[in-house]
């Protein structure tokens, strides 16, 4: 089925550690998003890419990096992980605006809730 | 960049009654308008969108307006039920296809 992946689900991790949540979406979208998001609270773009090799910094600033190798695939890293950290980590994927100039929305990942201690 | 505020911060009805949440966005080029229904503990889904060449769009019992020239739009529910609870965000498009989303709005639907 056609959707958006993220994994871990869950992730529990020592400070200092160096992490990798995963994002990937079998839609065939070239638009990717990170947002951070405390649970039921405000969204919040940390990342976004616009296609492979293309990759912009959000509104919030955030000590992770991502890359875009692959359409599908969508990784955030956080080298060295503290407490501040502590989080859920939504991906999020779109098409369009097409060439007509048609919107469409998001599609959402699971997220992955993320606990530094 | 685009600023999205969003009221109220939490609304709580009672079951059958309406509930209307309310945006409004600083980018008059903002052209697309979503909605996202987040259930606890679950992903944010797209419930209704609209876009700037139409003033209302209806879907069961949610319906969404818009107005562009006060820069506002707002969901309504209609016959609210318990399973309608949730956290409602709103959201306006800025510069391709980048999202701004409100602050949320917690919906609780007393049975």
């Amino acid at each position: 089925e056609a959707d958006i992946y993220q994994t871990p689900r869950y992730l529990v991790i020592g400070t200092g550690k160096k992490i990798t949540l995963e994002c990937s979406q079998t839609m065939g979208h070239d638009k990717m998003y990170w947002y951070q998001q405390d649970p039921g609270m405000e969204l919040h773009l940390i990342h976004y890419s616009y296609g492979v090799n293309s990759t912009e910094k959000g509104d919030l600033s955030s000590e992770s990096t991502v890359s875009r190798i692959r359409t599908e695939h969508f990784p955030l890293t956080l080298e060295s992980a503290r407490p501040s950290h502590t989080s859920q980590y939504l991906c999020a994927s779109s098409e369009g605006p097409t060439q007509g100039g048609v919107n469409y929305g998001y599609t959402f990942g699971s997220g992955t809730r993320l606990t530094v201690v | 960049g685009e600023n999205v505020e969003q009221h109220p911060s939490t609304l709580s009805v009672q079951e059958g009654d309406s509930a209307v949440i309310k945006c409004t966005y600083s980018d008059s080029a903002s052209n697309y308008f979503p909605w996202y229904k987040q259930e606890l503990g679950k992903r944010p889904q797209l419930i209704i969108d609209i876009r700037s060449n139409v003033g209302e769009k209806k879907d069961q019992r949610i319906a969404v307006t818009l107005n562009k020239t006060a820069k506002h739009f707002s969901l309504h529910i209609t016959e609210t039920q318990p399973e309608d609870s949730a956290v409602y965000f709103c959201a306006a498009k800025y510069n391709f296809n980048k999202f701004y989303f409100g602050s949320g709005t917690k919906l609780n639907v007393k049975p």
